[in-house]
């Protein structure tokens, strides 16, 4: 089983619509999760981090499941702009500050 | 602020060429990492900084890989005798790595093609 999986997509949703992506983790010792975003052909840019109470920030919300070791994003109201590949990243294993990432979810959203 | 910077942004070589990649991270930021990203895939890891500590290269893919850090700051990733498989966009991040903080910060990354 891979550390950290996620499904590649491509998600494809209009505009307005409601769009989850889940990302798994094998290591339940992980501390810390985080979302990034991945525009093409550009570095990846940090979305936001998710906490065990779950956050919201605007239109995003991320929520942490310590017990079934997955973490989802959930965007409300998409917008062409959010077209990207979002990345889960996991870390804190073992006081380990080395991240692992997912391979990313392709998001595409279209008029 | 500044962002992480790296430089140079393109880098096209010759196969059995060496070449160095410079990462200036956000200053007081204590961790810098190297990744590379090849075409349509995920980021890999190559070499951990964290302060004045030894370097974590376990994530290096061969002894023709190496990196530095000077005074805490900058970093240059050196590879030698580049392979055609070499080719991909290595990115540099770094991140402050206090207790409650693993959060990264990307360089636009240097795209580098070994002809």
């Amino acid at each position: 089983r891979k550390e950290v999986e996620q499904d590649p997509g491509p998600f494809n949703v209009p505009e307005g619509a409601t769009v989850a992506f889940n990302c798994t983790y094998s290591n339940s010792a992980s501390q810390s999760f985080f979302w990034y975003r991945q525009d093409c052909r550009k570095e990846p840019k940090l979305l936001m981090s998710v906490y065990s109470s779950g956050n919201e920030d605007g239109r995003f919300t991320a929520q942490l499941n310590r017990a079934s070791q997955y973490i989802s994003l959930l965007i409300r109201d998409s917008k062409l702009s959010d077209s990207a590949t979002y990345l889960c990243v996991v870390n804190g294993a073992g006081g380990s500050y080395i991240p692992t990432f997912g391979r990313g979810t392709s998001l595409i959203v279209h008029p | 602020g500044a962002g992480v910077s790296q430089s140079p942004s393109n880098k096209v070589t010759e196969k059995g060429k060496d070449v160095e990649l410079r990462c200036d991270p956000i200053s007081g930021h204590t961790a810098l990492y190297w990744y590379r990203q090849s075409l349509g895939q995920g980021l890999e890891f190559l070499i951990y900084f964290q302060g004045n500590s030894a370097p974590d290269k376990s994530g290096l893919p061969s002894d023709r890989f190496s990196a530095e850090r000077t005074g805490g700051s900058v970093s240059t990733l050196t590879i030698q005798r580049t392979q055609q498989e070499d080719s991909a966009v290595y990115l540099c991040a770094s991140s402050p790595t206090t207790v409650s903080s693993y959060e990264q910060y990307f360089g636009p990354g240097t795209r580098l093609t070994v002809t």
